[in-house]
């Protein structure tokens, strides 16, 4: 079984400066994908990045970028320029190749921008 | 419609009742989750739904707990004799496919509070 674990259950960063939100994750497969969902005051989920394990190369969409350590079963978000409307729950995911879309979660970290 | 529509929002009912939670995912796809989420925690997989394949029911907690998806399109999850720990929100989301993207869509979710 796969398991996903942040360590950080709140974080604040002043707005227009860079935040990391922390992952691990635990499995024994070799193929599978990563991803960091946001879930804003609205509750409604959205996905924000995802990371293919067998890439090297780290994800990146706009502002936000992921460092990706396979042999150390890590996964962290970077917020850079971090915006009014970035405060949200960040949710780390886990997903095995030819799982069906079955997303294991993490516990979430609560980000809180400040102005 | 254009998203994952849930209804109702919000819902409080009194120990040992039934309720219906209702889920409209996004036209034309096929897979469909439950998930829940307890207050300030991750979310757990409930049930999932892949067109005409018999379900997922790994996650579902206990046998009060079922769901139904009729014509492959509309889903239904019920809680018999709701007890409070079953107070959370309960996140519907779909998929076009196991397409293994790992992007669900997300709906707002119920919020069920259990008194």
């Amino acid at each position: 079984a796969q398991t996903v674990t942040q360590s950080q259950p709140e974080m604040s960063v002043q707005e227009a400066e860079t935040v990391t939100l922390s992952c691990t994750y635990d499995t024994s497969e070799n193929n599978y994908y990563l991803f960091w969902y946001k879930q804003p005051p609205s509750r409604q989920m959205i996905l924000v990045i995802r990371q293919e394990a067998y890439k090297q190369q780290n994800a990146t969409e706009n502002r936000f970028s992921v460092n990706f350590q396979k042999a150390a079963k890590s996964f962290s978000l970077k917020i850079s320029d971090s915006q009014l409307g970035d405060t949200a729950m960040y949710f780390c995911a886990f997903m095995t190749y030819n799982a069906g879309n079955m997303l294991t979660f993490g516990g979430g970290t609560r980000l809180m921008v400040k102005p | 419609g254009a998203g994952v529509s849930q209804s109702p929002s919000n819902k409080v009912t009194e120990k040992g009742k039934d309720v219906e939670l209702r889920c409209d995912p996004i036209s034309g796809h096929t897979a469909l989750y439950w998930y829940r989420q307890s207050l300030g925690q991750g979310l757990e997989f409930l049930i999932y739904f892949q067109g005409n394949s018999a379900p997922d029911k790994s996650g579902l907690p206990s046998d009060r707990f079922s769901a139904e998806r009729t014509g492959g399109s509309v889903s239904t999850l019920t809680i018999q004799r709701t007890q409070q720990e079953d107070s959370a929100v309960y996140l519907c989301a779909s998929s076009p496919a196991t397409s293994g993207s790992g992007e669900l869509f997300f709906g707002e979710g119920s919020r069920l509070t259990v008194l």
